[in-house]
């Protein structure tokens, strides 16, 4: 166990459906990243937020809405999804932006079929 | 890009064989950090090394890095069958923030 906590762990939905991602550290981190991995592919950076404020978008489409209520908890909204949207999404946590140790502690995943 | 690029892609030793693996990356870095994944989980981080340190020790891992060569190499000694994962490198690279960079990573499988 990192210390992170991904909900659910699998998920099937269909391209018409809303869903939500959580996530949870009590690490007292105060960074949370979500990242997607796709077969064959590098992990690729999606959202960043350092105390609670989104500091990088990576060119991420709208129906994918990220939301981080307070520094512990970070969610992933999913909305009107596409197949191609199939993936295990990873939450991690981390210290914040400026200071030492950049070490990521990710959850187990939340692995996605989209149908 | 500022991703690694980790080579081999894929490795398949016997047990008590080393493993080693390397990656490349293009820009300059504040660290470099490897990670593990079995299959289908959540990443976990295994060693952290800065750009002013050449080489770091952590059990059975040991780690290289060459700034002017913009590589670093990991090395796992006396392999054993639960060392088969994914490993990856991850580049702090200067002036990106707090985020990592991924590269595609290393399938290494360990056989009996």
């Amino acid at each position: 166990e990192t210390g992170v906590t991904q909900t659910p762990r699998h998920l099937v939905m269909g391209m018409t459906n809303k869903k939500s991602l959580k996530c949870e550290q009590h690490l007292g981190h105060n960074a949370m990243y979500w990242y997607k991995q796709s077969a064959k592919k590098p992990l690729e950076l999606m959202f960043v937020y350092n105390f609670k404020e989104q500091t990088e978008n990576n060119s991420v489409p709208s129906r994918f809405s990220p939301e981080c209520p307070n520094s512990s908890h970070l969610f992933l909204h999913l909305h009107t999804l596409q197949p191609e949207d199939s993936a295990l999404y990873l939450c991690a946590s981390g210290r914040a932006r400026g200071e030492m140790n950049t070490e990521a502690f990710f959850g187990q995943g939340t692995r996605l079929t989209v149908v | 890009s500022q991703q690694g690029e980790e080579d081999p892609q894929a490795l398949s030793i016997q047990e008590g064989e080393n493993a080693t693996m390397n990656c490349s990356y293009k820009t300059s870095i504040n660290n470099l950090q490897w990670y593990r994944q079995n299959s289908g989980r959540g990443l976990v981080h295994l060693i952290l090394i800065r750009s002013n340190e050449r080489e770091k020790h952590s059990g059975r891992l040991r780690v290289t890095l060459d700034t002017s060569k913009k590589s670093s190499s990991l090395l796992i000694t006396a392999s054993r069958a639960a060392d088969t994962a994914s490993y990856f490198c991850a580049t702090d690279f200067t002036g990106g923030g707090n985020k990592l960079t991924f590269g595609t990573g290393t399938q290494l499988k360990v056989e009996l």
